[in-house]
């Protein structure tokens, strides 16, 4: 397994401003992962993180919005850019352990857009 | 396309009483099958895997899963339910076989809420 960390754990932002969530592991990864989880609903994988590369995105989910950097093995940030109420949501990180195919969470960063 | 279905919402048992959530899944090849628990405010925990072989698997705090490929199923049980199981459940899925520069991308379902009455 893996112990993750994320931060800011909540964070309350203004329409049109941006937020940066850190994700922090204790071990080296190869994958690292970022979700949303809209209020009630399940989890939407946002975009793969490879250390060393471009991240990939889902479809629906795009880099100007969601800029993600990964500059070593244990670290990723998720930015939220140019923000709108419809981005209030719970942003997780998820890593991929050498248990391949396994992936362990982050607490999670609750966003709420006002 | 690949999906992952849990039929039931909300799901109210007593303290003491057994449990059965249900999860059935879409999946063009034999998926590896997962069960998360998501505590209020917390992230998910990863309660017990599928991934080939014995179709009964036990996972962590009492919890166990078994995979039918018949009704394409992967249902959570719980013989004696606690008060400190109330969470959301997320039954969640991934394609087995070839890695992908985009990882192995999981799939949930929409979750169950459950809620334990002392």
């Amino acid at each position: 397994s893996a112990v993750i960390s994320q931060k800011p754990s909540r964070d309350i932002c203004q329409r049109g401003t941006s937020l940066t969530i850190q994700c922090q592991v204790d071990s080296q990864v190869t994958m690292m992962f970022w979700y949303r989880q809209q209020p009630g609903q399940s989890l939407t994988l946002i975009a793969t993180a490879n250390q060393g590369s471009e991240a990939t995105y889902e479809s629906g989910f795009v880099i100007d919005k969601f800029p993600i950097s990964r500059p070593n093995l244990t670290f990723s940030t998720l930015t939220v850019s140019n923000l709108s109420p419809e981005d209030s949501s719970i942003y997780l990180c998820s890593v991929e352990t050498s248990a391949v195919y396994e992936q362990y969470f982050g607490p999670g960063t609750r966003l709420t857009v006002t | 396309a690949q999906s992952v279905t849990q039929p039931d919402i909300h799901i109210t048992v007593s303290e003491g009483a057994s449990l059965e959530l249900r999860c059935n899944y879409s999946y063009g090849a034999t998926p590896y099958l997962f069960w998360y628990v998501q505590s209020p405010g917390q992230g998910l925990q990863l309660l017990l895997k599928y991934f080939s072989g014995d179709t009964l698997v036990q996972g962590i705090k009492g919890f166990e899963a078994e995979f039918k490929r018949s009704q394409s199923s992967f249902n959570l049980r719980k013989p004696s339910v606690h008060w400190s199981d109330a969470a959301e459940y997320f039954c969640a899925a991934t394609r087995k076989g070839i890695l992908t520069g985009g990882g192995n991308k999981l799939t949930f379902g929409t979750g169950t809420q459950l809620k334990v009455e002392l």
